[in-house]
């Protein structure tokens, strides 16, 4: 059964505490998203990687740190830095980042939502 | 940098009557995704267009790519409560470097009333 996993689906943390944040694929696919999604506010892209070892800062990365050590996995840590880090977070995945017609569809984890008091 | 509008942001109807949700881009894209988000759920792929004035069916939706690749839209005949959720649209632009960058509108919440 092939897909994307994140856990835990609800996490609540004390301000000032990091988090690590999981995501797993078995896609098989190149390319690896962090969105973070707010009421009203729709994706906004925080990191992404179009392979292993390497990843790139998307529109709002600061506060956040990921690594890709494996394909099939992509964490991503919310640092104390964050300065409002209650969200729902979703991974995602794509066969890789562009393609000749332009961006590939992404398929979506089943998300994360952090809460930090 | 690339930015994607989308209206409006919220639709409520009866369930039988037609919606439709906009989608505006200050650039001229490549492709436009659309993807649809149940409540309490994740984004789900709906399909891609790419060529200048492509219009594409599934079942009650119809999807529109404008002539100039700058504005889409997605229509639903007949809405059902298996329509509930938020819509988005997501595109496609040439970023630079060989590269492609896709930026997502803030979505529509379709809301149906029984």
């Amino acid at each position: 059964d092939g897909g994307i996993t994140q856990s835990p689906k609800y996490l609540f943390r004390k301000e000032g505490q990091n988090v690590t944040l999981s995501c797993e694929q078995n896609l098989n696919h190149d390319a690896m998203y962090w969105y973070r999604q707010d009421p009203g506010q729709g994706l906004r892209l925080i990191y992404y990687s179009q392979i292993v070892n390497d990843f790139q800062k998307g529109d709002i990365a600061e506060g956040y740190s990921v690594s890709r050590e494996k394909k099939e996995s992509f964490p991503l840590t919310v640092t104390s830095a964050q300065k409002n880090p209650t969200a729902f977070y979703l991974c995602a995945s794509s066969w890789g980042t562009f393609g000749t017609s332009g961006t590939y569809e992404q398929y979506f984890g089943p998300g994360t939502r952090l809460t930090v008091t | 940098g690339q930015q994607v509008m989308q209206i409006p942001q919220y639709q409520h109807v009866q369930e039988g009557e037609d919606f439709t949700t906009y989608c505006n881009s200050s650039t001229t894209l490549s492709n436009i995704q659309w993807y649809k988000q149940r409540p309490g759920g994740h984004p789900v792929f709906l399909i891609q267009l790419v060529k200048s004035g492509e219009v594409k069916k599934q079942k009650r939706l119809t999807f529109q790519f404008g002539e100039a690749k700058k504005n889409s839209s997605l229509h639903i005949t007949a809405t059902q409560t298996t329509d509930v959720g938020t819509y988005f649209c997501a595109g496609s632009a040439y970023s630079g470097a060989g590269s492609y960058q896709l930026t997502f509108g803030k979505g529509t919440k379709l809301s149906v009333i029984p």
